[in-house]
């Protein structure tokens, strides 16, 4: 079975610039938790989607966004890039049903440059 | 949010077992303990979890304070494979994962 997969692999943008990272679940996974890692540092929660409704939000501000279509795929939109955007941004899957002890499956990440 | 204390990192022969401790203080009744690992280069990888009972499974054992404010990630054998970061994490029933800095673990051949 195909594991979570995120697209594009890496990515270089320039400040102010608008960025869209994808990730598609696990089949059979309705939920999408979206993470950024900034390099020396566990990684951070900054969006839950749960079929297709927001369930949970981070501490970040409103550059940052993301929606879930009807085939649980995901993308996050960042906005007025940042350099401190600079990262690598997680995509996680879980079935969710079960938070407390649901599994989540982690993709290998997109790594965004800002210069 | 409970947060958890782990060393920065550790260190431990090839062959021999592991304990990678976590303080959880602070943690609530119904908090789950969820341990993770991150390989160089790949995003996090579940490890084992627990609520109050001992777990074990095929990666690792997890041994749980009867006063639940701490934990211990046992790698029976280490190997080379096994070096990581681990995070051990409070799941409080939302997906919402909060990940310290977790433990640099080093394996040595």
């Amino acid at each position: 079975d195909a594991g979570v997969t995120q697209s594009p692999t890496h990515l270089i943008k320039t400040r102010g610039q608008h960025v869209t990272l994808r990730c598609s679940p696990i089949s059979g996974h309705k939920s999408v938790s979206w993470y950024q890692q900034v390099l020396g540092q566990g990684p951070q929660f900054i969006f839950q989607y749960y079929e297709k409704e927001e369930r949970g939000r981070g501490n970040f501000p409103d550059r940052f966004s993301a929606r879930q279509f009807p085939n649980y795929s995901s993308e996050l939109n960042v906005n007025a890039l940042l350099l401190g955007d600079s990262a690598l941004y997680l995509c996680a899957s879980s079935t969710g049903q079960a938070p407390r002890v649901d599994t989540q499956y982690f993709g290998p990440g997109t790594r965004l440059t800002v210069l | 949010d409970a947060k958890t204390t782990q060393p920065n990192s550790m260190e431990s022969n090839e062959e021999e077992p592991v304990h990678l401790p976590c303080n959880h203080s602070t943690i609530s009744g119904t908090d789950y303990i969820h341990w993770y690992r991150q390989l160089p280069s790949q995003g996090p990888e579940y490890v084992i979890h627990g609520l109050t009972s001992n777990v074990n499974n095929r990666m690792a054992s997890l041994a749980i304070a009867e006063d639940r404010k701490s934990s211990t990630l046992i790698l029976h054998r280490a190997t080379l494979r096994d070096a990581a970061v681990y995070y051990c994490i409070l799941n409080p029933g939302t997906y919402k994962y909060i990940f310290g800095t977790g433990t640099r673990l080093k394996v040595l051949a």
